[in-house]
C-alpha cells in the first residue's frame, strides 16, 4: 500500500526558507517520478515541481522557478522540496505524489502546511 | 497555453447521477487527464485517469459509480447513485512535456 508522509511545515518569515521532506513506502520508490502540489486555503491545486525516477530531470512552475529546490534520496525513499525566498503568497499545503507512468498523480500524501508570516 | 477548465460548482440530488465536465485548451485537445477527488478538510485523492479515445483507469478501490468519458476537447467524469460523502471538490489534471496543470475544481454538492 503506497504511503507518502510530508513533514517539514510550518510558520516562517517572508524572505527565510524551509526544507520539506517526504517518505515514501510501500512501493519501489526508485522507480517512480514524484511531485509536489500545492493548495492555498481555500483555493485549488497548484502543481509545484516534478523530479524524474533517478533525480536528473527537474520541472518546476514559473511561480517557483528559482526559489524552490525538488530533490530525493532513492537511498532514503525521501522526497524534498527546499523553499527559499518565500513569500505570503506561497502559504499552503504541501502535498508530494507520485507520479504514474506518462504523468499523471495516482497516489498523494496528507500534506504539510506552510503560513509565511511576519 | 496549457489550461483545462472546470465549472466552479455543480449540485445534485441523493440517488441521482451528475457529469462534471473538464475542458482542455486549444492544441491540448488529445490530452489525457486525470480526475482527482477532495473532500472537504481532506488530502486529495486519485480517482481515475481518462485519454481522449475515452478508455480509462481507476485507482484502487474506487467504486464503479464513478465512470469517465470523452468527447474532443471535453473529459467527463460521471457519479451515479449519489451519496452524501461524494460531496466534495473535483480536480482534473493533465500535462504537457512535463508541465502540469489542475482545473479550478468543481464543488459538487449533493442536496
Amino acid at each position: 500500500q503506497v504511503q507518502l508522509v510530508e513533514s517539514g511545515g510550518g510558520v516562517v518569515q517572508p524572505g527565510r526558507s524551509l526544507r520539506l521532506s517526504c517518505a515514501a513506502s510501500g512501493f519501489t520508490f526508485s522507480i517512480s517520478g514524484m511531485h509536489w502540489v500545492r493548495q492555498a486555503p481555500g483555493r485549488g491545486l497548484e502543481w509545484v515541481a516534478l523530479i524524474s525516477n533517478d533525480g536528473r530531470n527537474k520541472y518546476y512552475a514559473d511561480s517557483v522557478k528559482g526559489r524552490f529546490t525538488i530533490s530525493r534520496d532513492n537511498s532514503k525513499n525521501t522526497l524534498s522540496l527546499q523553499l527559499n525566498s518565500l513569500r505570503p503568497d506561497d502559504t499552503a499545503f504541501y502535498y508530494c505524489a507520485r507520479k504514474k507512468y506518462s504523468g499523471w498523480i495516482d497516489s498523494w500524501g496528507q500534506g504539510t502546511l506552510v503560513i509565511v508570516s511576519s | 497555453q496549457l489550461v483545462v477548465s472546470q465549472s466552479p460548482s455543480a449540485s445534485a440530488s441523493l440517488g441521482a447521477s451528475v457529469r462534471l465536465t473538464c475542458t482542455l485548451s486549444s492544441g491540448h485537445t488529445t490530452n489525457a487527464i486525470a480526475w482527482h477527488q477532495q473532500r472537504p478538510e481532506k488530502g486529495p485523492r486519485y480517482l481515475m485517469k481518462i485519454n481522449s479515445d475515452g478508455s480509462h483507469s481507476k485507482g484502487d478501490g474506487i467504486p464503479d459509480r464513478f465512470s469517465a468519458s470523452s468527447s474532443g476537447a471535453e473529459r467527463y467524469l460521471t457519479i451515479s447513485s449519489l451519496q452524501s460523502d461524494d460531496e466534495a471538490d473535483y480536480y482534473c489534471q493533465t500535462w504537457d512535456n512535463n508541465i502540469h496543470v489542475f482545473g479550478g475544481g468543481t464543488k459538487l454538492a449533493v442536496l
